[in-house]
């Protein structure tokens, strides 16, 4: 079974608008970590918002937040304000265990596009 | 912020030479380092873990005889893909942390866009 997945490959959102993007995990673990990740063409990976297991505050950073929702393992991107730089791939991320710097398990992303 | 540094960003070889592509930590000590694969338009595939000191752990279907990792340091990891053919043309990236830092810390590499002719 997949441990990450992302529903929907490409999204387009127009700017200054806030845009959703999936993201659904299957773990047995009790202790993880859920991170988001940008990849603008250039190929880096850009860490956005971490959310762990044990957090009961949905994770925010700036204009991005992350709706978690325990029971149902998913834990969706919010971006809000939309800006044309948004534009990249996002990928979601799991990493069982707290602790350790364990393997991270990625979905498959979602290609963003911000019109102007 | 920790940094990872990658290098090369971007290399071309000629089929059946080995390229090498370095991991460096710069500002603290990675006791572990992973190595992905990413193939256009897809996804980060985890290729093998890199424990200092310590023998890689390969992930199935990846044949560690030809992509050799070595973790000498607590600061620099390799992957030497050897006798590359052009199938091995991907975006590699790397990614270190740290059992002594923060669970939320999590640092790539830029990564290195490997070509084979």
């Amino acid at each position: 079974a997949q441990k990450i997945t992302q529903t929907q490959p490409g999204m387009f959102v127009q700017e200054k608008e806030a845009v959703t993007l999936d993201c659904t995990y299957d773990t047995s673990d009790q202790s993880y970590g859920l991170f988001w990740y940008k990849q603008p063409s250039s190929g880096e990976m850009i860490f956005l918002i971490y959310q762990g297991s044990y957090d009961e505050q949905n994770a925010t950073e700036g204009r991005y937040s992350l709706n978690f929702q325990k029971a149902r393992k998913s834990a969706n991107l919010v971006i809000s304000a939309s800006q044309l730089g948004d534009s990249a791939m996002y990928f979601c991320a799991m990493r069982e265990g707290v602790y350790n710097f364990n393997k991270f398990y990625f979905g498959s992303g979602t290609k963003l596009n911000v019109k102007p | 912020g920790a940094v990872v540094s990658q290098h090369p960003s971007r290399v071309i070889c000629k089929s059946g030479t080995s390229v090498k592509i370095e991991c460096r930590s710069l500002d603290f000590q990675a006791t572990t380092m992973f190595w992905y694969r990413q193939f256009p338009k897809q996804s980060l595939m985890l290729m093998a873990t890199s424990n200092e000191g310590s023998k890689a752990t390969y992930e199935q279907g990846v044949e560690k005889d030809k992509f050799l990792i070595n973790h000498a340091s607590l600061t620099l990891s390799t992957l030497t893909v050897t006798s590359a053919h052009p199938e091995d043309s991907s975006f590699y990236i790397c990614s270190a942390g740290s059992t002594g830092g923060s669970y939320t810390e999590a640092f790539f590499g830029q990564g290195t866009r490997l070509t084979v002719v």
